[in-house]
């Protein structure tokens, strides 16, 4: 079983809604992130948070909203999408940066924007 | 800039046999991490094995070996004895640990299907 959660797992939602999607993980890791995964994309980084403190943004709509409360959750608040911005919202988790380590993901969550 | 090439969007291979999955690799910094992720049609990111650029032997976990090759940057996949199960996306990954950013660049991904 992964060690990193998320959800929900399957999300539809009009562009006019506003959603969030949560990241759980339970490896006590300090690190966390949010990729989104197009149809033949490769994985785009959207958002890095380290010890709750956001490190990256890769210049990511601000329709898109992080939340970091505590080094084990991660939010991703949703308002005004685009249908462009269905794809697959995967979250991931890591030992504080510095060191040759791998990223645990979660399942993902597939939003569908109509 | 950091670039991760796959070149192979499909792959076949017949259960039991081997199969190698190309990667190849583009960053100036002399230390880096390579990475293979397998997705299942689940969803899920699965980390499969780590290649660091100082590593002298080239890494191995189970039926997973990395066909490191520096010079000509490249980090190719190799799956011996394909079972059913190792249909899936699979990703080569790169981090860069010298400059300030240390995040994962994907490249596109390969698709294998493994035939019975």
């Amino acid at each position: 079983e992964t060690g990193v959660t998320q959800t929900p797992r399957h999300l539809v939602m009009g562009m006019t809604n506003k959603k969030s999607l949560k990241c759980e993980q339970h490896l006590g890791h300090n690190a966390m992130y949010w990729y989104k995964q197009s149809a033949k994309k490769p994985l785009e980084l959207m958002f890095v948070y380290n010890f709750k403190e956001q490190t990256e943004n890769n210049s990511v709509p601000s329709r898109f909203s992080p939340e970091c409360p505590n080094s084990s959750h991660l939010f991703l608040h949703l308002h005004t999408l685009q249908p462009e911005d269905s794809a697959l919202y995967l979250c991931a988790s890591s030992p504080p940066r510095g060191g040759q380590y791998e990223q645990y993901f979660g399942p993902g969550t597939r939003l569908t924007v109509t | 800039a950091q670039k991760i090439t796959q070149t192979q969007p499909g792959m076949f291979v017949q259960e039991k046999e081997a199969v190698t999955l190309d990667c190849t690799y583009d960053t100036s910094d002399p230390s880096y991490g390579l990475f293979w992720y397998k997705q299942p049609s689940s969803g899920e990111m699965i980390f499969l094995i780590y290649q660091g650029s100082y590593d002298q032997q080239n890494a191995t976990e189970g039926r997973y070996s990395l066909n490191f090759q520096k010079a000509r940057k490249s980090a190719n996949l190799v799956i011996s004895a394909s079972q059913l199960g190792d249909s899936a996306m699979y990703f080569c990954a790169m981090r860069v640990y010298g400059g300030s950013q240390g995040n994962l660049i994907f490249g596109k991904g390969t698709k294998l299907s493994v035939k019975p």
